[in-house]
This record gives C-alpha cells, sequence and structure tokens, in this order.
C-alpha cells in the first residue's frame, strides 16, 4: 500500500463546474497536509495547507480533511480552463519531510 | 521577495561523471529540502537540513548521493558515478522552520544522463 494514494485521473470537468479531488494516506500520526498544482514542465505550487479536521476555504479552493477516515480532498468551485494542471497531495508526518501521492491530472473543458 | 532558486535548470552529463546541483532558499528560512520527481510521479524526499545539519537523510537512494549546507543558507546536491537511473528533476523546497511549515519549491534542475 502506498502512503499517499491519488487516482491519476485524468478528471475531466466543465468549464464553470466543481472539481473534487480526492486523497487517502496511510500513517495516522500524519499532522499536515497540503495540496500543490503543477503545470507541466514546472514545479508544484503550494495551493493549500490544512492542519485539523473540517474544512478550509480560500477563494474558489475548499481543503477537507477527516483523520478518522484518513482522507484529505479538494475542492474547485467555478473551474476554469487554467486550473487545468496536475494536482498533488502531500502529507507530514512529525518529521520535516512531505510525502506525495501520484497526482492527479485535471482537464477543465471550455 | 525572491523566491528558492536552483541552479542549473538543465543539466546533462554522461555516464560515471560527477555533478553538483545548487539551492537558495528564500532568505530566512531555516530549513531546506531536496526532492527528486520522475515523470508521472509526485516529488520524491531525498534529504532535509535544519540549519546547517541534515536533520534527515533517510531518502538518499546510496551512497553516490551526497548534500551539503556549509553556512546554513546556500545547499548543493553532489552525485558521483552518475547513472542513467538518476535523471529526473530535482526540487528544492525550503520553509520558515521545519515541522509544521508549509514548503515553496524552487523551479527544478533537470538531470539528464545519457
Amino acid at each position: 500500500q502506498k502512503e499517499v494514494e491519488q487516482n491519476s485521473g485524468p478528471l475531466s470537468v466543465p468549464e464553470g463546474a466543481i472539481a473534487s479531488l480526492n486523497c487517502t494516506y496511510s500513517d495516522r500520526g500524519s499532522q499536515s497536509f497540503f495540496w500543490y498544482r503543477q503545470y507541466s514542465g514546472k514545479s508544484p505550487e503550494l495551493i493549500m495547507s490544512i492542519y485539523s479536521n473540517g474544512d478550509k476555504e480560500d477563494g474558489r479552493f475548499t481543503a477537507q480533511l477527516n483523520k478518522a477516515s484518513q482522507y484529505v480532498s479538494l475542492l474547485i468551485r467555478d473551474s476554469q480552463p487554467s486550473d487545468s494542471a496536475t494536482y498533488l497531495c502531500a502529507v507530514k508526518g512529525n518529521t520535516g519531510k512531505l510525502i506525495f501521492g501520484q497526482g492527479t491530472t485535471l482537464q477543465v473543458k471550455p | 521577495g525572491a523566491g528558492v532558486s536552483q541552479t542549473p535548470s538543465n543539466k546533462v552529463t554522461e555516464k560515471g561523471k560527477y555533478v553538483e546541483l545548487r539551492c537558495d532558499p528564500i532568505s530566512g528560512h531555516t530549513a531546506l529540502y531536496w526532492y527528486r520527481q520522475s515523470l508521472g510521479q509526485g516529488p520524491e524526499f531525498l534529504i532535509y537540513f535544519q540549519g546547517t545539519g541534515a536533520a534527515d537523510d533517510s531518502g538518499l537512494p546510496n551512497d553516490r548521493f551526497f548534500a551539503v549546507r556549509p553556512e546554513g543558507s546556500v545547499s548543493t546536491l553532489k552525485i558521483q558515478r552518475t547513472e542513467r537511473g538518476d535523471s529526473a528533476v530535482y526540487l528544492c523546497a525550503s520553509s520558515y522552520s521545519g515541522r509544521g511549515d508549509e514548503q515553496f519549491f524552487g523551479p527544478g534542475t533537470r538531470l539528464t544522463v545519457l
């Protein structure tokens, strides 16, 4: 079992729809959770961090964390073609390193 | 302010050669991380520095890989006797302190070993 799992996709949504990206993790001691966006040929860009159970909203993005289910998700409202990218889920335990999933490719079609 | 910078942006070398990759973190960030990313995969942790010392080097694949951060700022990742399997994008990230903080990535160095 991988430590952090994501569906590789592609996830295709029409412009203006809600995109829902999901991630599960295996280490119950994980404390910090992050979503990065990565455009093709570029490096990961941090878009959301979440540390406690529940929802965290930032503009069109909402991160959701459920530690009991070891599940974290990212919702993108009013999806735009410019949101088309790979979204990486990353989990940090009690050490400094991040453990990444393989990423989910999102395609937003005009 | 300036973000994380990495040099070179691209490096092509021959099998068996030695390479050095450099990372300059965000000013004031005490923690620095190296990851590598292969096509279609998420970044894979290599090593983490807190100040000048390596706090966790558990991700270094073998003893051909070594990293230093002598003054607690710039870091150099060194790869000896390069192999074709070392070809990847090497990413550097920094954070303000360490354990809980958000990490910000540099643009990466694409290493190609022929």
